[in-house]
């Protein structure tokens, strides 16, 4: 399974765009790229999944280079309840019996 | 979206018992589901695939002995910390995978404190 590399923290203000990117880049071809928030002692909840190009959901959205070497989520307008641990996870949920492996995700502060 | 539920929320056992944790998926047959551990402030770390009508597949370094996965039916998997100790204190945290595979559908958690 691919390795990610996100950075491990990050800060922001209210209101702002907050871009996290995250690197794969040993990801295979039929890989997908999937993010996920956890607040704190909660399961992790689905964010948003892509392949390639552009991803686009009510919450955020998800940039994909033609390299897929890494991927870029984008949270508009954050607010202090976005506050929480972002995972990016690369996977091929239909043919490796779809084990997602954590890495160490990206604690993100959002200040007022 | 669908639904997985984790039973009990919390629950605190003293050292030497054996504690089981309960894990559904509410709206969804399940054919797989998966086991993590939480610890503070670290990321989650996969502990066994659990696959209905069979054996559990268990990730290097995890005591298939230990730690107990049965997965009877489409919508129920469960994990048995056996003879717990301080050290198994944790988060436990259960997903179940769709039947199309395309998601994972994550429970709300299970911590365990162990006196």
């Amino acid at each position: 399974l691919a390795k990610t590399t996100q950075p491990i923290s990050m800060d922001s203000y209210e209101g702002q765009e907050v871009n996290i990117t995250c690197s794969h880049n040993n990801i295979a071809t039929n890989d997908y790229i999937t993010w996920y928030q956890q607040f704190p002692s909660q399961g992790p909840r689905f964010i948003i999944q892509g392949y390639k190009t552009k991803v686009t959901n009510e919450v955020a959205s998800l940039f994909i280079p033609a390299d897929r070497k890494s991927s870029t989520l984008s949270l508009p307008r954050v607010s202090l309840s976005d506050t929480a641990v972002y995972y990016c996870l690369v996977g091929a949920h239909y043919n490796q019996g779809g084990k997602l492996i954590f890495g160490q995700g990206t604690e993100l502060s959002v200040k007022p | 979206g669908a639904v997985v539920s984790q039973h009990p929320s919390r629950v605190i056992c003293k050292s030497g018992t054996s504690v089981k944790i309960e894990c559904r998926s509410l709206d969804f047959q399940a054919t797989t589901m998966f086991w993590y551990r939480q610890f503070p402030k670290k990321s989650l770390m996969l502990m066994a695939t659990s696959n209905e009508g069979s054996k559990a597949t268990y990730e290097q370094g995890v005591e298939k002995d230990k730690f107990l996965i049965n997965h009877a039916s489409l919508t129920l998997s469960t994990l048995t910390v056996t003879s717990a100790h301080p050290e198994d204190s944790s988060f436990y945290i259960c997903s179940a995978r769709d039947p199309t595979g395309a998601e994972q559908y994550f429970g709300p958690g299970t911590r365990l404190t162990v006196t």
